[in-house]
């Protein structure tokens, strides 16, 4: 058990749609990422929050938004679903927010149909 | 962008024998992970390396951070069957925000 915890851990929708979501990092940590992890493309960077404020922005859509709150629990809002939004979502959190040594939760996998 | 390439992209191993994967990058890189993903979890810090020619063992595992900084391998001695998972490489430049850049990671099977 890593300490980050992510739901929902399975979501079904459909095209078009919004869904949320969400991750409560490990106690102390102040920073939490999003992976996208999909068959093809492998893990993917999304976004980084670090105390509340975005630190590092990857690859992620204008379709998409994230924030951290001050609990320090992060969401990530993915709108207009497309079918190749279909993936696995990891959150991860560390305490410091340069590190690369990442906790993973346990993922939230998407399926837009 | 950058790239990390890992190969081989799987692999099936034999209870006892020792095994090895590495990752190559076009550009360098100020830090190395490896992490080891399991079915239905996400992925878990193996080795971080920190320091160009840097080798480092955690148990039967050892890593080592290439002296160019554009590559990295990990070796698994002894292998038993626990050690089944995808095994990712990242790379990290800078120290301003996160960005790690992950490989396409090795998938370790048994050998049936």
């Amino acid at each position: 058990d890593s300490g980050v915890t992510q739901t929902p851990k399975h979501l079904i929708t459909a095209t078009g749609q919004r869904v949320t979501l969400r991750c409560s990092p490990r106690s102390g940590d102040l920073s939490v990422y999003w992976y996208q992890q999909s068959l093809d493309q492998g893990l993917q960077f999304l976004i980084q929050y670090y105390n509340g404020e975005e630190r590092a922005k990857g690859n992620i859509l204008e379709r998409f938004s994230a924030q951290q709150f001050p609990d320090l629990h992060s969401e990530l809002n993915l709108s207009s679903l497309e079918l190749g939004d279909s993936a696995l979502y990891f959150c991860a959190s560390s305490v410091r927010g340069s590190t690369g040594e990442l906790f993973f939760g346990e993922g939230s996998r998407l399926t837009v149909l | 962008g950058q790239q990390l390439n890992q190969s081989p992209q799987s692999m099936f191993i034999q209870e006892g024998e020792d095994v090895s994967m590495n990752c190559t990058s076009s550009s360098i890189f100020n830090t190395w992970l490896w992490y080891k993903q399991e079915p239905g979890e996400g992925p878990v810090l193996l080795i971080a390396l920190y320091k160009a020619g840097e080798l480092t063992s955690n148990g039967r595992l050892t890593a080592q951070f290439g002296i160019t900084r554009k590559d990295s391998f990990l070796n698994i001695s002894a292998s038993i069957p626990s050690d089944v998972g995808i095994y990712f490489c990242a790379g990290q430049l800078g120290t301003a925000g996160n960005k790690l850049t992950f490989g396409g990671g090795t998938r370790v099977l048994v050998k049936p």
